[in-house]
């Protein structure tokens, strides 16, 4: 009963280097996110992506790009890392319902050091 | 001002306490509430999930929503150490955005501990 998988766990980067971090779900979402969780500030939408083929903008999208590759697999790549970057990934899914809003299901996290 | 507001604690209560954690928020619009807890390097996992105003109970939790104040509270009754863990409250307005997709607006969470 997996739900939702993110790889990997664990990540230390320099500054300026480039990775893509990994999520998967097996319960047949249309919709997935991904998040970033700081101190103080609580989770923040960075994309979304509400089925496939589809992507949008969050609410802290500058310096990360996202795709969706299937209906399971949705990726947060970031292109040049920088110190402000450092910070803890979920990703996240949910059914989509117009009208009514369905609990989303997160992932164990990435968590991610920008040297 | 945020749209939600949260006590980030810490709170620390001891074994069989009960607990009382709360929420105020600014958008009248919400009106679907949730409530995760998050153990420590773990993702949030959903644990009460309520429809506009009133109460739902779930075995030692009890969810209570009142809309005219835009207070959520979440109380956990006979408190254990397992319950040991950060607590967020999340909310939504039910609309899908011209993307598809719906919002869920965050509370910072409140961390909790139960002393054995």
């Amino acid at each position: 009963n997996a739900g939702v998988t993110q790889t990997p766990k664990f990540q230390v980067l320099k500054t300026g280097q480039s990775m893509t971090l990994q999520c998967a779900q097996d319960m047949n979402h249309n919709s997935m996110y991904w998040y970033r969780q700081d101190p103080g500030m609580g989770l923040r939408l960075i994309y979304y992506s509400a089925s496939e083929g589809t992507t949008d903008k969050g609410e802290v999208p500058n310096g990360y790009n996202v795709s969706r590759l299937n209906k399971r697999e949705f990726s947060l790549r970031l292109e040049s890392a920088a110190p402000s970057q450092t910070s803890v990934y979920f990703c996240a899914s949910s059914d989509l319902n117009p009208g009514a809003a369905w609990p989303q299901h997160f992932g164990d996290g990435t968590r991610l050091s920008i040297l | 001002q945020k749209e939600v507001e949260q006590d980030p604690g810490p709170l620390s209560v001891p074994e069989g306490a009960i607990v009382s954690l709360n929420c105020t928020y600014s958008n009248s619009a919400f009106q679907y509430f949730m409530w995760y807890r998050q153990y420590s390097r773990k993702g949030p996992e959903l644990l009460m999930y309520t429809y506009s105003s009133g109460n739902k109970e779930d075995g030692r939790f009890t969810a209570q929503v009142d809309k005219s104040s835009k207070y959520i509270s979440l109380f956990i009754r006979d408190s254990q150490p397992s319950d040991s863990a950060t607590y967020l409250c999340a909310m939504s307005d039910g609309t899908i955005s011209n993307f598809g997709n719906e919002k869920l607006t965050f509370g910072t969470g409140t961390r909790l501990t139960i002393i054995p």
